[in-house]
């Protein structure tokens, strides 16, 4: 089945500075790749998202690039604010698997004042 | 954007007890429903899938018999933790797509369950 291991476990950034968080995949089938933001005690909450047909997606602050020969997709954001802080997941799934995500093990970003 | 809810957000129950879980895609109506369960500061893990009118699709090594999954019709899925044990608290997630091709799921705001 499908892997997906995220890098850093934690990140600690300035205000204003950009926090990078990356992804990788195993399964060479997978066409979506989603990324959530969760806070303490609440749900995973889509912040982005990127198929396996397109290559970058920029939404304000935030962007993903996908590299699909390399399997390996990454989340930007840019001039960060303390409201950035939370915990940020990556997931992977392909249409064959129904919209089953598999997720990576998670990125605890803060942003420091 | 869609919305589902899960209810209720938290509960406390004593070990033995059963508690059931709500799931409800509030505003379009999901073919597919999944349940994951996290501890703390680890990652969301996958228990089932499960489809309208179907039985669930368990992941490996999740006890059908203990984690009871109805989803009874297009707005609900409930998940029921039977015979509750301490170590079977965590926090409970639900996610609903509305079908289709690969697209987007949309999370519940999770249930903590405390068992005592």
């Amino acid at each position: 089945g499908e892997n997906v291991e995220q890098h850093p476990s934690t990140l600690s950034v300035q205000e204003g500075d950009s926090a990078v968080i990356k992804c990788t995949y195993s399964d060479s089938a997978s066409n979506y790749f989603p990324w959530y933001k969760q806070e303490l005690g609440k749900g995973p909450q889509l912040i982005i998202d990127i198929r396996s047909n397109v290559g970058e997606k920029k939404d304000q602050r935030i962007a993903v690039t996908l590299n699909k020969t390399a399997k390996h997709f990454s989340l930007h954001i840019t001039e960060t604010q303390p409201e950035d802080s939370a915990v940020y997941f990556c997931a992977a799934s392909m249409e064959s698997s129904g919209d089953k995500l598999t997720f990576g093990t998670g990125t605890r970003l803060a942003v420091r004042p | 954007g869609a919305v589902v809810s899960q209810h209720p957000s938290r509960v406390i129950c004593k070990s033995g007890t059963s508690v059931k879980i709500e799931c409800r895609s509030l505003d379009f109506q999901a073919t597919t429903m999944f349940w994951y369960r996290q501890f703390p500061k680890q990652s969301l893990m996958l228990m089932a899938t499960s489809n309208e009118g179907s039985k669930a699709t368990y992941e490996q090594g999740v006890e059908k018999d203990k984690f009871l999954i109805n989803h009874a019709s297009l707005t609900l899925s409930t998940l029921t933790v039977t015979s509750a044990h301490p170590e079977d608290s965590s926090f409970y997630i639900c996610s609903a797509s509305s079908g289709g091709a690969t697209g987007e799921l949309f999370f519940g705001e999770g249930s903590r369950l405390t068992v005592l």
